[in-house]
């Protein structure tokens, strides 16, 4: 199946810093990429939509100027997490639709975010 | 919307047993399903999919039932093994819509 790297796997920061996570369809062009949050024991949680060369679509209740979502290239999507604080603690995974492959929508490893 | 924030339910099997997990979904205009497979700190897999102009499919010790009268989607693990241990999301989307939406996840634990 088609391979979704998300890079970093893991990230400890300090409260008040910026921190970036990539999203790369290795194999295919994505012309849509998604990213969620993950709690422990619970759901996926979609925080936004990210479109190709087109500023992304948040969900209610996501600060877009906290989560800043870019997605220049057809392979490449990164979200950073502004001013970071420990309640941003969490995981974060994203995930690449292959237009090609039936709509299926294939998943990074996902980052797990501590801030301290 | 998917959902969000709901406690997970549970499924505990004893290992060669068959698991069924079940899903049931809203929309009836869904027309792609698609089962995936969540193991601890990961992204979760692709398992199996299935569109709305079948009721059943088959892979590898997987199959997956859909039930469109009762929007019910079921998957169906043979023999299971320690491995299959995670957490398992049905998710549904619908033809030219940009959403897919995710159930709220089961998490299987087989028991040697």
């Amino acid at each position: 199946g088609a391979v979704v790297s998300q890079h970093p796997s893991w990230v400890i920061c300090k409260s008040g810093t910026s921190v970036k996570i990539e999203c790369r369809s290795l194999d295919f062009q994505a012309t849509t990429m998604f990213w969620y949050r993950q709690f422990p024991k619970q759901s996926l949680m979609l925080m936004a939509t990210s479109n190709e060369g087109s500023k992304a679509t948040y969900e209610q209740g996501v600060e877009k100027d906290k989560f800043l979502i870019n997605h220049a290239s057809l392979t490449l999507s990164t979200l950073t997490v502004t001013s970071a604080h420990p309640e941003d603690s969490s995981f974060y995974i994203c995930s690449a639709r292959d237009w090609e492959a039936k709509n299926i929508q294939y998943f990074g490893a996902g980052t797990r975010l501590s801030v301290l | 919307g998917e959902s969000v924030g709901l406690h997970l339910p549970t499924l505990s099997v004893q290992e060669g047993d068959n698991s069924i997990i079940n899903c049931a979904y809203s929309n009836s205009a869904s027309d792609y399903f698609i089962w995936y497979k969540q193991e601890s700190g990961k992204g979760p897999q692709f398992i199996i999919d299935i569109r709305s102009n079948m009721d059943k499919r088959q892979g590898q010790r997987v199959t997956v039932l859909l039930n469109k009268t009762v929007k019910h989607l079921s998957l169906q693990i043979a023999a299971t093994q320690p491995g299959d241990s995670a957490v398992y999301f049905c998710a549904e989307t619908e033809k030219g819509n940009n959403d897919m939406r995710f159930g709220a996840g089961t998490r299987l634990t087989v028991k040697p």
